[in-house]
Formats: structure tokens, C-alpha cells, sequence
């Protein structure tokens, strides 16, 4: 099926820092979704973007819906140690047969260094 | 307390055997889906039901099987005709494009 490329695949840093990831992808999409997976446990949504170039903050989390609707971006700015996890992108493909099906990245694995 | 249920949280069981995972919720949603993960890996769609006693395959459906004879429920039984049943197994619901993911069963075939 349709994949969307997630980068980078994985991310060492020290608390504080800034953290900046991406999805992109050949098709248009009309919904972006930003998720977070602790082990063992199923993703919890962060934020969702649904008009392009919108830009949506959850407290220190801001994501971007690309205009070109190829693409989204999502940051976390000084991070803390509960942040790492794996970072999921999600979008939802333009057109009416893919209605409620998403389709997701790789996942971003974060890791934060106390 | 809204939310998603499945349970159980580990389930072991004999190669040859068919096993059901449950997944309930309480959210109103109409539509559900099961994903599979497998380690280091992202989210592959098995099934989705947009509504109650209707469902399609997803991108990996063989081996699997789903009902929805309630909006509440959408239980996934792994059959003995899946070639690797071993997984950590995803249920979620959604509200327009929003999906809301349970915590999870992780399943182990031996």
C-alpha cells in the first residue's frame, strides 16, 4: 500500500534540545496526524491538521500541514525525558474511497539523554 | 470513562490454533480498525469497518477474519492459515479522519 516517508528514522538528543521530523510523500493528502507510541502501548494522537499550511500547537509540540499537501512537519521544542517514544506520521489520501483509512510513516524514534 | 478496551494484554497461544482478540469501545464511533505492528516496524491496516455488519480487507487481511454485529465491538480472530501470527495487535476507532488507538494485545505464537 501507499507509505509515507518519515525522517529521520531515529534521534539521539540531550534534554533541552530542539526536535524537528517530517513525513513526505508523491500523493496529495487532505489530513495529517501526529501520534506518539510508548512501548508497549498504542499511539495517542498529538495533533491533528486538516488545511494546508495550518499550523497547530499542543503545548510544546507545533506541527505543520505542508502547502503542497505532499508533506508535514512536527516539532518539540526543550525536550524532557518523557518525550521519547516513537513519533508516528498519519495522513489521510484525497479522494472519496479512502474515507477513514489512514495511511502511516515509519515512525520516528526519539530518545532523550537526561 | 470513554475509551477503547482490548484484552487481553499478552495472549499465548499453540501454533495451529485460532485465537480472537477482543476490542470494545464506548465513544459512539462508527468506524473501527485493527492494525498489526511488528517490531521497529509502523502500522499496517488488516481490516476496517465503517459501520455495523459491514467490513473490508485492509493491506494484509489473509489469515484474518473480523465481525461487527455491534458498534461497540469489532473482535479479530487469527486463524492457523496466518504465517506469522506473532505480532503486537492495534484496535482503533475514529471520529471524522480522527482514529483513537487502544493500548494493545500482544500475541505469541509458539
Amino acid at each position: 500500500g501507499q507509505q509515507l516517508n518519515q525522517s529521520p528514522q531515529s534521534m539521539f538528543i540531550q534534554e533541552g534540545e530542539d526536535v524537528s521530523m517530517n513525513c513526505t510523500s508523491s500523493s496529495i493528502f487532505n489530513t495529517w496526524l501526529w501520534y506518539k507510541q510508548d512501548p508497549g502501548e498504542g499511539p495517542v494522537l498529538l495533533i491533528a491538521l486538516y488545511k494546508a499550511g495550518e499550523l497547530t500547537s499542543n503545548g510544546r509540540l507545533t506541527a505543520q500541514f505542508g502547502i503542497t499537501r505532499k508533506d508535514s512537519f512536527l516539532n518539540i521544542s526543550a525536550s524532557i525525558p518523557s518525550d521519547v517514544g516513537i513519533y508516528f506520521c498519519a495522513g489521510q489520501l484525497s479522494g472519496g474511497t479512502s474515507y477513514g483509512k489512514l495511511t502511516f510513516g515509519q515512525g520516528t524514534i526519539l530518545t532523550v539523554h537526561p | 470513562d470513554g475509551g477503547i478496551t482490548q484484552s487481553p494484554k499478552y495472549l499465548f497461544r499453540k501454533e495451529g490454533q485460532n485465537v480472537t482478540l477482543s476490542c470494545e469501545q464506548n465513544l459512539n464511533h462508527d468506524a473501527m480498525y485493527w492494525y498489526r505492528q511488528d517490531p521497529g516496524q509502523g502500522l499496517r491496516l488488516i481490516y476496517y469497518s465503517q459501520i455495523v455488519n459491514d467490513f473490508q480487507k485492509g493491506d494484509i487481511a489473509e489469515g484474518y477474519s473480523v465481525s461487527r454485529e455491534k458498534k461497540e465491538s469489532f473482535p479479530l480472530t487469527v486463524t492457523s492459515a496466518q504465517k506469522n501470527p506473532t505480532a503486537f495487535y492495534l484496535c482503533a476507532s475514529s471520529i471524522e479522519n480522527e482514529q483513537y488507538f487502544g493500548p494493545g494485545t500482544r500475541l505469541t505464537v509458539t
